[in-house]
């Protein structure tokens, strides 16, 4: 079980919007540490996408963005293209365990 | 622009010692940044492994319970991974990175392609 926890899956239309969440705790998201997104396209590395709650990396599109909020983040995706279907993985730090944790990891399916 | 890349042995046998290089370019690992391991089972998810800074400041997943060891090589701008007692499920997709770590952030900007290694006799 990951500590940063995501849903499996989410699915939406091209041009629509979707959100994914990601769970923490008081330990890690609530304790003010930053999220991170990555994006990972079938059989390529993974890519950051939003640093720091809600900053986008040069390059990236402003359709995509983040936010946190007490012990959770949401990355959302305005105007749904094909090429965003990937797997979309949010990042933290945990104090208590002392450890970087990644989310398990949600996969975006654009129908 | 700076570009990182792993090599070593894509197949390990159980119980033997993973061993992998991390060979970075356009960057001095001198300059600062941490530098770090992750890890994806096929399938599966991501998981840090750790990190090591110029200086040698070492951080590492207590999950891999001392099997872990990260060093460095600034004369080379290397770094490198060695895990022992490996075991099936140890094999993964092994990447390296440069770490952003500090003031509440630790993130992972560039990643290295990414090299998979196999635990099987």
């Amino acid at each position: 079980q990951s500590v940063l926890t995501q849903p499996p899956s989410v699915s939406g239309a091209p041009g629509q919007r979707v959100t994914i969440s990601c769970t923490g705790s008081s330990s890690n998201i609530g304790a003010g540490y930053d999220v991170h997104w990555y994006q990972q396209l079938p059989g390529t590395v993974p890519k950051l996408l939003i640093y720091a709650n809600s900053n986008g990396p040069s390059g990236v599109p402003d359709r995509f963005s983040g936010s946190r909020s007490g012990t959770s983040a949401s990355l959302a995706i305005t105007g749904l293209q094909a090429e965003d279907e990937a797997d979309y993985y949010c990042q933290s730090y945990d104090s208590s365990l002392s450890v970087v944790v990644f989310g398990g990891g949600t996969k975006l399916t654009v129908l | 622009q700076v570009q990182l890349q792993e090599s070593g042995p894509g197949l390990v046998k159980p119980s033997e010692t993973l061993s992998l290089i991390c060979t970075v370019s356009g960057y001095s690992i001198s300059s600062g940044f941490y530098w770090g391991w992750i890890r994806q089972p096929p399938g599966k998810g991501l998981e840090w492994i750790g990190s090591i800074y110029h200086s040698g400041t070492t951080y590492y997943n207590p999950s891999l319970k001392g099997r872990v060891t990260i060093s460095v090589d600034t004369s080379k701008n290397q770094f490198s991974l060695k895990l022992t007692s490996v075991t099936a499920a140890d094999t993964a997709v092994y990447y390296c990175a440069r770490e952003t770590r500090g003031s509440g952030r630790v993130m992972f900007d560039p990643w290295g392609q990414g090299t998979l290694v196999t635990v099987s006799s």
